[in-house]
Order: structure tokens, then sequence, then C-alpha cells
């Protein structure tokens, strides 16, 4: 089973900066990795998938980067309505699991 | 557009059971896997596995075997999720949505609206 692990848990910013979370995987998931968005009493939504390939519609200050088991999503200047919580999720084997979520919160 | 609407609300009592539908419009419904996700009140999301649209076979993730049954009706492009001998912590938002393939895999890009599943005596 790949357990995916996400840091930090909790991430206080302010609008305008930059953030990066980081997802490591238990062992290599190649680039089938993808980030979620979720905000409250909303489905996520894809951002990011293949680990650097933003979805349909995804600003440009979104990037992902990694391969492998590390991963890195980063949003370049943060809009305030980016604070949510990011998940990352890995589609490798047959068992497709979550990360326990990064909840980027305004500082 | 593409839309995955799913049933409202159920309050169920521990040990009875509760369907969810799932109703895909907007593209061929036989073309993309659907999946299901559990969130349980403040936590995480937790992949419960998907179904083959084409074929109709399931895959559980570890963790929902057993009372957990995923089923479809391609005639109204619907999706199932049934839940069995209801346990107290199922109470949870239940999610589905299409996984359709980008790049090199296949990854989720429209989600249900998620429908609350509460068990309590």
């Amino acid at each position: 089973e790949i357990v995916l692990t996400q840091s930090p848990a909790t991430l206080s910013l302010s609008p305008g900066e930059r953030a990066t979370l980081s997802c490591r995987a238990s062992q290599s998931v190649s680039n089938y990795l993808a980030w979620y968005q979720q905000k409250p009493g909303q489905a996520p939504r894809l951002l990011i998938y293949d680990a650097s390939n933003r979805a349909s519609g995804i600003p440009a200050r979104f990037s992902g980067s990694g391969s492998g088991t590390d991963f890195t999503l980063t949003i370049s200047s943060l809009e305030p309505e980016d604070f949510a919580v990011y998940y990352c999720q890995q589609r490798s084997n047959w068992q497709h699991a979550f990360g326990q979520g990064t909840k980027l919160e305004i500082k | 557009q593409v839309q995955l609407v799913q049933s409202g609300s159920e309050l169920k009592k521990p040990g009875a059971s509760v369907k969810v539908s799932c109703t895909a419009s907007g593209y061929t419904f036989t073309t993309c896997t659907i999946i299901w996700v559990r969130q349980a009140p403040g936590q995480g999301l937790e992949w419960m596995g998907w179904i083959n649209t084409n074929a109709g076979n399931p895959t559980y993730a570890q963790g929902f075997t057993g009372r957990f049954v995923f089923s479809l009706d391609t005639s109204v492009s619907t999706a199932y999720l049934q839940i069995s001998s209801l346990k107290d912590e199922d109470t949870a938002v239940y999610y589905c949505a299409r996984s359709k393939i980008y790049g090199s895999g296949t990854y989720s890009d429209y989600w249900g609206q998620g429908t609350l599943v509460t068990v309590s005596s």
C-alpha cells in the first residue's frame, strides 16, 4: 500500500505570498500524482494531473513539480480564493489513495 | 456541460442500509469510470474505489469490502453506492466523480455535489 504524507498540516500565509505544499509517497509513483483543492462545503477540484500539468481552467499561478516520491504544489502569489485544503492523490497502483491534506489558511 | 448529480441527504439507523445515486449528464457515461470518495466530518478524503462503467466491474479499496457495493444502471447513466449494516462511523459525505484519461493516467475532473449520510439511533 502506497502512503502519501503531506506537509505541513497547516500553512498560514498572507495574500500575495508564495505557498509551497509538499507530498511525499512511501514508494515511487512515477509522475502519477494529482493535486486537488477543496473549499468548505464543496467537492474537490482537480488542479494538477501527472504531477505537473494544470487541469482545464486552472490559473497559471498554480504549478506542480516532482516525480518518484517527492512532489510539490506551488502557488506563486496567493489570491483570497486560494485559501482552502489541498490534497494530493496517487494514481500509480490500483489503490488511488489521498494524502491527509494541507490546510492553507490566512495569516 | 458535464454534471454529476447525487441523491439527497439520508438519515439512517444503525444496521440499516442506504443507496446513494450519482446521475451523469453531458458526456457518454460509459467512456469514463466512476469513483467513490468518503469524507467523514472534519476529516480528509478517503478513496473508496471505482467501477468500470463499460464492463460494470467494481474495484474496492482496502477497508471498503463486504458492506459496500458499487453498481450501475447505464440506461439512465447512473452509478450507485449501497452500504449495508450501517455503523455510526459511516456518517460522512459521499462523493462520486468521473475519472477520465489525462496524459499518462486517469484523474477525477468532475465531481458530484456530495451526499451526507448520517447514521444515528
